[in-house]
C-alpha cells in the first residue's frame, strides 16, 4: 500500500527565504504527483502536477521535481511572501486510476 | 467562475441523524469525487464518480451513499450518523481522471454529537 510522508510537518521561515519542502513516497511505480496548496477553512488549490516522465515542473517562484527511483519529490519556494503562508500537500497517483493518496501535509508560516 | 461549490459550510449533527451533502461544478467535468480530511489521516476517498451515472467505493465507502444526479452535481449521504464521522469533507472534480488536475470545493466541516 502508497504510503505518502511528508517532513517537516511544521515549518516557520523569514520572508525572502528560499525554502524546500519535501515528500517521500514508499512505491516508487507512481503514474503522476500533484503538490496543493491549502489555506485554513478553504479547499485545496492545485499549485503543480509532474508526471511520471517529467523530473521537474515550475510555474512562478514554485518549482517540483520529482525522483521517482528514490520516491522523493520536492516544491521548492523562491523569495518566500507572507502570503504564502499555508499548509502544502503532494498526492501521488500509481495506476492512472481515481485513487489519489495524500500526505499529511506541511503547514508553512512565513514571517514578515 | 464558480468552479465547485459546496453546501452546507458547516452542519451539526445528532447521532443517527441523516443528511445529504450537495455539490456541483460548472467546469464540464467528467469525474467528481468525495473526500474526507481528518488530522493525523490526511485525505482520504470516500466515493468517486468516473462519468454520469456510474459510482464507485474509495478507500473508507462505510456508512457513506452517493448520488451522480448528472454531470454536474454530485451528492453525499449519511444515512445514520456516527461521531466517527465528524469530518471536514471536501468534493473535488477533474476534467476525466484522478491523474489529471483536480479542483476542490471549499469544504463542509460536519460534526456528529
Amino acid at each position: 500500500k502508497q504510503e505518502v510522508t511528508q517532513i517537516p510537518a511544521a515549518l516557520s521561515v523569514p520572508e525572502g527565504e528560499n525554502l524546500v519542502l519535501n515528500c517521500s513516497f514508499t512505491d516508487s511505480a507512481i503514474y503522476n504527483l500533484q503538490w496543493f496548496r491549502q489555506d485554513p477553512g478553504k479547499g485545496l488549490t492545485s499549485l503543480l502536477l509532474i508526471q511520471s516522465s517529467q523530473r521537474e515542473q515550475t510555474s512562478g517562484r514554485l518549482n517540483a521535481s520529482l525522483d521517482k527511483s528514490s520516491g522523493r519529490s520536492t516544491l521548492y519556494i523562491a523569495a518566500s511572501q507572507p502570503g504564502d503562508s499555508a499548509t502544502y500537500l503532494c498526492a501521488v497517483n500509481n495506476n492512472a486510476g481515481n485513487m489519489l493518496t495524500f500526505g499529511g501535509g506541511t503547514r508553512l508560516m512565513v514571517k514578515p | 467562475n464558480a468552479g465547485v461549490t459546496q453546501t452546507p459550510k458547516f452542519q451539526v449533527l445528532k447521532t443517527g441523524q441523516s443528511m445529504t451533502l450537495q455539490c456541483a461544478q460548472d467546469m464540464n467535468h467528467n469525474s467528481m469525487y468525495w473526500y474526507r480530511q481528518d488530522p493525523g489521516m490526511g485525505l482520504r476517498l470516500i466515493y468517486y464518480s468516473a462519468s454520469e451515472g456510474t459510482t464507485d467505493k474509495g478507500e473508507v465507502p462505510n456508512g457513506y451513499n452517493v448520488s451522480r444526479l448528472n454531470k454536474r452535481e454530485f451528492s453525499l449521504r449519511l444515512e445514520s450518523a456516527a461521531p466517527s464521522q465528524t469530518s471536514v469533507y471536501f468534493c473535488a472534480s477533474s476534467e476525466d481522471r484522478a491523474y489529471e488536475k483536480l479542483f476542490f470545493g471549499s469544504g463542509t466541516q460536519l460534526s456528529v454529537l
